[in-house]
């Protein structure tokens, strides 16, 4: 069964750095999402990406963060300079389509941990 | 706007007990789909069940059970017979045209 895959698994990173999480979303979806969830809080909506654009985006994502489909395959999520509370669980998720009635397929997670 | 409420932070059960989870939505869509998802201690989020707003048919999978009604915009899940292995936090979502709006997540606790 195709599924979403995310890596690396658990991201270290110094206060300050770049950090990339990558995603492969399932090959024959279009529209990929970020979420994330600070440990021991809900997971949070982060934003969407379709035709290589941002889609929608929550308050959440702001001018620190960037989305990239930089071939056919990855989706990426990058952090400029990572702060202390960008620490927490990092999602990504594909659909088919948009509309409620297309589930989205939600990758295993990144852990990032800033220090 | 969105808004899932799931009232329940923390629940304790002995094994074997029957347990249920609330939840509670708030949307505008006249379509949207409800789900399920479990997290284990290992993090990953685990699709349970999926419901639209369509349909109101409750039902029952192995332990699992589902109550959707809509009238009270309510969505609440049961285990019957808990087993250990379904302590974990469990989180009711809510999709509507773009994103999935996810609730607070309630710990539930099975106890040998």
């Amino acid at each position: 069964e195709p599924e979403v895959t995310q890596t690396p698994s658990h991201q270290v990173t110094q206060m300050g750095q770049e950090v990339i999480l990558r995603c492969v979303p399932i090959s024959n979806h279009l529209y990929f999402y970020w979420y994330r969830q600070i440990l021991g809080q809900k997971v949070e909506f982060l934003v969407s990406f379709y035709n290589n654009e941002i889609s929608e985006k929550s308050e959440i994502f702001d001018d620190q963060f960037s989305v990239e489909r930089p071939d056919g395959s990855n989706f990426t999520l990058k952090i400029r300079s990572t702060k202390l509370e960008d620490s927490a669980m990092y999602f990504c998720a594909s659909s088919t389509t948009s509309g409620s009635y297309n589930e989205q397929f939600f990758g295993p997670g990144t852990r990032l941990t800033v220090l | 706007a969105q808004k899932v409420t799931q009232a329940q932070t923390e629940i304790s059960v002995v094994e074997k007990e029957d347990v249920t989870l609330d939840c509670v939505y708030e949307t505008r869509d006249t379509t949207y789909y409800l789900f399920w998802y479990k997290q284990p201690p290992s993090g990953e989020l685990v699709f349970l069940i999926r419901r639209n707003s369509f349909d109101e048919q409750n039902e029952i999978s192995g332990r699992y059970s589902w109550n959707f009604q809509k009238s009270t915009s309510s969505f609440n899940f049961t285990i019957t017979a808990s087993q250990v292995v379904d302590s974990a936090v469990y989180f009711c979502a809510l999709r509507g045209y773009q994103k999935v709006t996810f609730g607070t997540g309630t710990k539930l606790q099975v106890i040998p």
